[in-house]
């Protein structure tokens, strides 16, 4: 069956480090995958999109590797701070569809 | 922009109620998506819409959901009769040009049905 995984439900990093985010998938052929953060109450938003042809997207203090051979995307906030704190959301989209499949989430939280 | 409004924000119904969730897509966004999201089940894609016509529905769970999107800047997503494991959060997103989308939500429609 097909799987998205988040391997950490909760995330605790110290503020100034990098925190390290992974999403895993089986059973898929991305053509596309997305990262969102969702804060309490609120809807996600969008952060990065890489495709399948790319290995690697930056966008300010964000990075996202995607390795299709292994199957997984690796999520990457350097020089981290509280304000980062959040749930961050993976989401595929596979060839021929346009319908985006979200992984569980992992709850990052920075320390002061 | 006021971004994706969804009304109400709150609903508390009775089961056996019916439901009636609301959305406004961005102006210009092509693309419509109702999405579901429960601790248990996480974020779940419902049905979606492009230039107003539902394209994929399988991810509405059975007979009770329906969605419409009678013109460019509104959709709904009712649920009759509803019942307590409909209990949710609902969110709307929109998105333009083609796909991959990268989609913007709306603050959600928090729903509880006792």
């Amino acid at each position: 069956s097909q799987k998205i995984e988040q391997n950490s439900e909760a995330l605790n990093i110290q503020e100034g480090k990098t925190a390290t985010l992974t999403c895993n998938y089986t059973n898929y052929s991305p053509a596309y995958l997305q990262w969102y953060r969702q804060d309490p109450g609120r809807g996600p938003v969008f952060l990065l999109l890489i495709r399948e042809n790319e290995k690697e997207k930056r966008k300010e203090r964000l990075k996202v590797t995607f390795d299709t051979t292994l199957k997984q995307s690796l999520f990457h906030i350097t020089a981290s701070q509280p304000a980062d704190s959040a749930t961050y959301l993976c989401a595929l989209v596979s060839f021929g569809n346009e319908k985006l499949t979200f992984g569980t989430g992992t709850r990052l939280t920075i320390i002061p | 922009d006021a971004g994706v409004i969804q009304s109400p924000r709150h609903e508390v119904t009775e089961m056996g109620q019916e439901v009636t969730l609301r959305c406004k897509p961005i102006s210009g966004h092509n693309s419509l998506f109702w999405y579901r999201q429960t601790m248990m089940r996480g974020l779940e894609l419902l049905i979606y819409f492009n230039n107003n016509v539902p394209i994929d529905d399988s991810g509405m769970p059975e007979d009770r959901f329906s969605a419409k999107m009678p013109n460019a800047s509104f959709s709904t997503l009712k649920i009759q009769p509803s019942e307590p494991r409909d209990s949710a959060v609902y969110f709307c997103a929109s998105g333009v040009g083609q796909a991959p989308y990268e989609q913007y939500f709306g603050p959600g429609t928090r729903l509880t049905v006792t």
